[in-house]
């Protein structure tokens, strides 16, 4: 099975801080995603990448920014958290180019305050 | 751009009832559908999907049927149980907005079964 690990599963961090989620896949999936989950809105993509070291802004990129230095792991690096950053952040994978499933993490629930 | 429409929530039902979750789209070519569900606590799994008009998605005794006509893709169960309680999310991937890696949601449509 794959499986798609977040660091975290709650964190709380105080505003101003630089804020560092992780996540880790194990089946060699070129395709990394990051995603926030907010009541009503649905998923709404912030970064993804589609090999290492490369990157391409989401929908919503401002505030965060990524890291894909080895396949397995993409960071998700929030610069200094505001309040408006609490949300969850759900991780996600996926083999190739063409519409395959996306396997997701368990998600960080963050709260800045 | 690509969007997705899902039927507001939440929806509560008893056991044994037939669920409708209604999805409709608009995308810029011929995109892949998805449903995708996540339990409490949990990321999100699929659930099932259709990659061409008129197919039909199935599993654990869901189903949706891809309708072109009327862009939808609506998530069905003759018969929900307690244990099918979580949010649904209906997705697409359209390869002709150059994005096929990437998905599109719907908002989210929170289901309760009362036993």
């Amino acid at each position: 099975d794959v499986k798609v690990t977040q660091s975290s599963r709650y964190l709380v961090k105080r505003t101003g801080e630089k804020v560092f989620l992780e996540c880790v896949q194990d089946m060699d999936h070129e395709n990394m995603f990051w995603y926030r989950q907010d009541p009503g809105l649905g998923l709404r993509l912030i970064y993804f990448s589609y090999d290492v070291k490369m990157k391409e802004k989401g929908d919503i990129p401002e505030g965060y920014s990524v890291s894909r230095e080895k396949k397995e792991r993409f960071s998700l690096i929030l610069e200094s958290a505001s309040t408006n950053q609490t949300s969850m952040y759900l991780c996600a994978s996926k083999y190739g180019s063409s519409s395959y499933e996306q396997y997701f993490g368990p998600g960080t629930r963050l709260t800045v305050t | 751009g690509d969007s997705v429409t899902q039927m507001e929530g939440p929806v509560t039902l008893s056991e044994e009832a037939f669920l409708t979750i209604n999805c409709t789209y608009t995308a810029t070519g011929y995109p892949s559908l998805f449903w995708y569900v996540q339990y409490p606590g949990e990321g999100l799994q699929l659930l099932l999907k259709a990659t061409k008009a008129d197919d039909k998605g199935s599993n654990k005794g869901f189903e949706a049927t891809y309708r072109k006509e009327t862009t939808s893709f609506h998530l069905e169960k003759g018969s929900v149980q307690v244990s099918d309680s979580a949010v649904y999310f209906c997705a697409l991937s359209d390869p002709a907005s150059g994005s096929a890696r990437q998905l599109t949601f719907g908002s989210g449509t929170q289901l309760t079964v009362l036993p």
